[in-house]
């Protein structure tokens, strides 16, 4: 069973970079048909899609983070990752790694792969 | 962007009673609508997709109906391991979006 880990700082500071890897195990990162995508969930909050990205490097993005998020991959390390810049407080969430279920074939899909989630903290 | 309404926001609900969770989105999205369970501390887990395909390996008392801008999931028989929050999300466009969700309490 695939599995999907996300690493990261768990403290950054207002302003500054946040920066996210998720590494795809027992399983390949270049499959057709799946999307590699990222979420977060402020404390008490619920589920935000912040884009997606295939294993050729086509990304979708959530058009209102789309000026300061960007997402990569790197096929030869199995790993695909998230920058977020200029953060805020209002950035300060669990962030999760997931895979589209490959249903629809879309960037968007149903998703049943994810990783644990990793607290990320935005504060001086 | 596609607006998703659940409703209710939250519910208490005792071992073996059926309960419904509604999803409301604000355009058509045909049968592009997943359900997922998410507990505390941990990730979602989806339950149904295609407003009523039941993942591999969720149990069958779980249940989804729908289509266009109406969708229903149904627990036939809530066990102790359900209590939980539940959540719809739409892909029929871009962005991905999710419903507030269900928080289901016990009584």
């Amino acid at each position: 069973q695939m599995h999907l880990q996300e690493s990261g700082p768990g403290l950054v500071k207002p302003s500054e970079t946040l920066a996210l890897t998720c590494t795809v195990s027992d399983g390949s990162i270049s499959i057709s048909s799946y999307y590699w995508a990222w979420f977060r969930q402020p404390p008490g909050e619920g589920l935000e899609w912040l884009g997606s990205i295939y294993y050729r490097g086509t990304t979708e993005y959530n058009a209102d983070l789309k000026s300061r998020v960007t997402i990569s991959i790197d096929t030869s390390k199995n790993q695909f990752s998230l920058t977020l810049i200029s953060v805020t407080a209002a950035d300060t969430a669990v962030y999760f790694c997931a895979r589209t279920s490959g249903w629809s074939g879309f960037a968007v899909d149903a998703f049943d792969l994810w990783g644990q989630g990793t607290m990320v903290t935005i504060s001086s | 962007a596609i607006q998703l309404t659940q409703s209710p926001s939250s519910l208490s609900a005792a071992v073996g009673d059926r309960v419904t969770i509604t999803c409301r989105a604000s355009q058509a999205i045909k049968s592009a609508l997943a359900w997922y369970q998410q507990k505390p501390g941990k990730a979602p887990k989806l339950l149904i997709y295609d407003a009523s395909t039941l993942e591999s390996g969720v149990p069958s008392r779980f249940s989804g109906s729908g289509s266009g801008t109406d969708f229903t999931l149904t627990i036939s028989s809530l066990q102790p391991e359900d209590f939980a929050t539940y959540y719809c999300q739409q892909f029929y466009g871009l962005p991905g979006t999710f419903g507030r969700g269900t928080k289901v309490e016990i009584k």
